[in-house]
């Protein structure tokens, strides 16, 4: 399909287990983002990725959090010891390049999400 | 504080309702500013732009006070398809889309 694509959708795990996210953005943006939405709260900023480098990851919570984008295009989060607290949608959004000029409206496209549950 | 603060409703409204949303921010030095629609259990969306000219698009229209730092949505004949979480956006600038979500407002147009 031509929008941004995450796997898994669901995903169960126990307390301290290590878990892996991953992203397929559009193709052609070279912009990738994380974010994480808990229950009747907005999405929150975790990574930005401009190409293969974390350009911000101001909003990583702890260093439990990591995240990779090899090759420029699939990323991958990844959550080592997993908390309760960790259970959330894992949004992943692309888009084109920095804002510069007027190409970019400065729209983020969404995947549908990896709902993440830590029993 | 939270950088973006939203009235979190629900707001329950017949068909055919005018229905305003209201969101203010922290930061005076936001660059650009957004209205996304979330529906039950998918991803944002971005619903449109919000501009200091105020801007329009069929049944919403969106406008933004900077020296107030307050923008809000208004959406003119209700629909049933309009029932939605509508999330308040500011991009705080930097030259890549660092998007600062508010936690939304919940919307029910009923028959």
């Amino acid at each position: 399909g031509a929008g941004v694509s995450q796997t898994p959708s669901n995903k169960v795990t126990e307390k301290g287990k290590y878990v892996e996210l991953r992203c397929d953005p559009i193709s052609g943006h070279t912009a990738l983002y994380w974010y994480r939405q808990s229950l009747g709260q907005g999405p929150e900023f975790l990574i930005y990725f401009q190409g293969t480098g974390a350009a911000d990851d101001s909003g990583l919570p702890n260093d439990r959090f990591f995240a990779v984008r090899p090759e420029g295009s699939v990323s991958t989060l990844k959550i080592q010891r997993t908390e309760r607290g960790d259970s959330a949608v894992y949004l992943c959004a692309s888009s084109l390049g920095p804002v510069y000029g007027r190409m970019n409206t400065g729209e983020l496209f969404f995947g549908e999400g990896s709902r993440l549950t830590v029993l | 504080r939270k950088e973006v603060e939203q009235d979190p409703g629900p707001f329950n409204v017949p068909e055919g309702a005018t229905v305003a949303f209201n969101c203010t921010y922290s930061n005076s030095a936001s660059q650009s500013f957004f209205w996304y629609r979330q529906d039950c259990r998918k991803e944002p969306k971005l619903l449109m732009s919000v501009y200091s000219s105020g801007n329009e698009d069929g049944r919403f229209t969106a406008q933004l006070n900077r020296a107030s730092q307050y923008i809000s949505l208004l959406i003119r004949d209700s629909k049933l398809s309009d029932s939605a979480t509508y999330l308040c956006v500011v991009n705080p600038g930097g030259g890549y889309n660092k998007l600062i979500f508010g936690a939304g407002t919940r919307l029910a147009v009923h028959p």
